[in-house]
């Protein structure tokens, strides 16, 4: 059975850092593109940010571009969102997902963490 | 940069009633798109992929239909467990969700 399981959220301050974690299970995870999606409180989907299956690419929206860093551990089936200079716009449900599709479908989606950036 | 035009942004209906949502590419995305279902506090979940195709598990009430720009999404018999919000998303270039369509009961 496919698992992903975010952890990591919690309460920030304006300016600080934190990092999100995904474990994945159930699957291959290194042959796949991951991604991370959020959605503020209220609000619909936005993606925010890609990697392919080996680490080598990434993308992100233009909102967290030079603030967020997506990494992946193949051997240890993690995910990673490193999230710096943190904004109150950043709050949101983070979610991971993993992409299909060549990439970019969004087959199966984890629980989701909450980030709260607020002083 | 791409832009998806989601309509209606809600909905009543009646179960047993068919329900349609379009959603509106700014450019030519090919059959790149996706539609998902969200219910309140829990993940969004796959429905349709490469515009038309129902993702494994999925009853066939549910439908996706179009290319280029013009995309429809279909329940053909509104259930009571339906109730939750649809998303389009393209992926043409960096992914994008469309807005978002809230189904409720009439």
């Amino acid at each position: 059975e496919v698992q992903l399981v975010e952890s990591g959220g919690g309460l920030v301050q304006p300016g600080g850092s934190l990092r999100l974690s995904c474990a994945a299970s159930g699957f291959t995870f290194s042959s796949y593109w991951m991604h991370w999606v959020r959605q503020a409180p209220g609000k619909g989907l936005v993606w925010v940010s890609r990697i392919n299956s080996d680490g080598s690419s990434t993308s992100y929206a233009d909102s967290v571009k030079g603030r967020f860093t997506i990494s992946r551990d193949n051997a240890k089936n993690t995910l990673y969102l490193q999230m710096n200079s943190l904004r109150a716009e950043d709050t949101a449900v983070y979610y991971c997902a993993r992409g299909d599709c060549g990439g970019d479908c969004f087959d199966y989606w984890g629980q989701g963490t909450l980030v709260t950036v607020s002083s | 940069d791409i832009q998806m035009t989601q309509s209606p942004s809600s909905l009543s209906a009646s179960v047993g009633d068919r329900v349609t949502i379009t959603c509106q590419a700014s450019q030519d995305i090919s059959n790149y798109l996706n539609w998902y279902q969200q219910k309140p506090g829990k993940a969004p979940k796959l429905l349709i992929y490469d515009a038309s195709n129902l993702e494994t598990g999925v009853p066939s009430r549910f439908s996706g239909s179009g290319s280029g720009t013009d995309f429809t999404f279909t329940i053909s018999s509104l259930q009571p467990e339906d109730i939750a919000t649809y998303y389009c998303q393209q992926y043409d270039n960096l992914p994008l969700f469309g807005g978002g369509t809230k189904v409720e009961i009439k």
